[in-house]
């Protein structure tokens, strides 16, 4: 059974930091393409940052918003996807999901499926 | 930075077709994704690269992208499709993710 879940949320103040983590299980973590994907209270969805796999390069890419502020990374060895989140904002208020992530095109040698975890809360408040 | 727009409702009768576009500009040069989001559930691929149904989607499922516009087809609806549905794609320019703003369907 695939799982993900994520852990790390609460509530914190303005310019506090917060590291969110994400247990993966049930398929081959290692070759995972990883995102954090946000949807604030009553918004949509947001992509937060992305993590490639080691053999496509482990490449980072952050959404402007959050850039120079929040930093992804993963633990192959445990199989786990963190997000440290920097200098907090009242804006970063949100419900934060980590996900599969593909290439932005089809790719044969890609297999990994679409999962989500269930979400953990951060809200940022003075 | 890259903009796809969505119109914020659908509404459907059961056993209609709903269609939900999302418009962006030369999208049918990226591939599109197609998120489906229940209340208090998190988001599920219902349509990936344009056309391609995950595995358990049921085949009333379908997506086109062409131009400047994608559509997710959902043909025969019925009540478990209402939902929030969310257009994705990598736009290479920014090397970012972008969602549409979310369009919800009502049957």
């Amino acid at each position: 059974e695939v799982q993900l879940v994520e852990s790390g949320g609460g509530l914190v103040k303005p310019g506090d930091s917060l590291r969110l983590s994400c247990e993966v299980s049930g398929f081959t973590f290692t070759n995972a393409w990883m995102s954090w994907v946000r949807q604030a209270p009553g918004k949509g969805l947001e992509w937060v940052a992305r993590l490639k796999s080691k053999k496509d390069g482990a490449t980072k890419d952050y959404a402007a918003p959050v850039k120079g502020r929040f930093t992804i990374s993963r633990d192959d060895s445990n199989n786990f996807l963190f997000l440290q989140m920097n200098s907090l904002k009242t804006d970063d208020t949100a419900v934060y999901y980590c996900t599969t992530d593909r290439p932005a095109y089809k790719s044969t040698s890609y297999k990994v499926s679409d999962y989500w975890g269930q979400g953990t809360r951060v809200t940022v408040s003075s | 930075s890259y903009v796809l727009t969505q119109p914020p409702s659908v509404s459907v009768g059961p056993g209609k077709t709903a269609t939900i576009t999302c418009g962006g500009t030369n999208i049918g040069q990226k591939s599109v994704h197609w998120y489906q989001q229940k209340p208090g559930q998190a988001p599920m691929l219902v349509i990936g690269y344009d056309s391609e149904r995950p595995s358990g989607i049921p085949e009333r499922y379908s997506g086109s992208n062409s131009g400047d516009t994608a559509t997710l087809t959902i043909s025969r609806v019925e009540a478990a499709d209402e939902a929030d549905y969310y257009c994705r794609v990598w736009d290479f320019y920014s090397d970012h993710a972008v969602f549409g703003g979310g369009t919800r369907l009502t049957v």
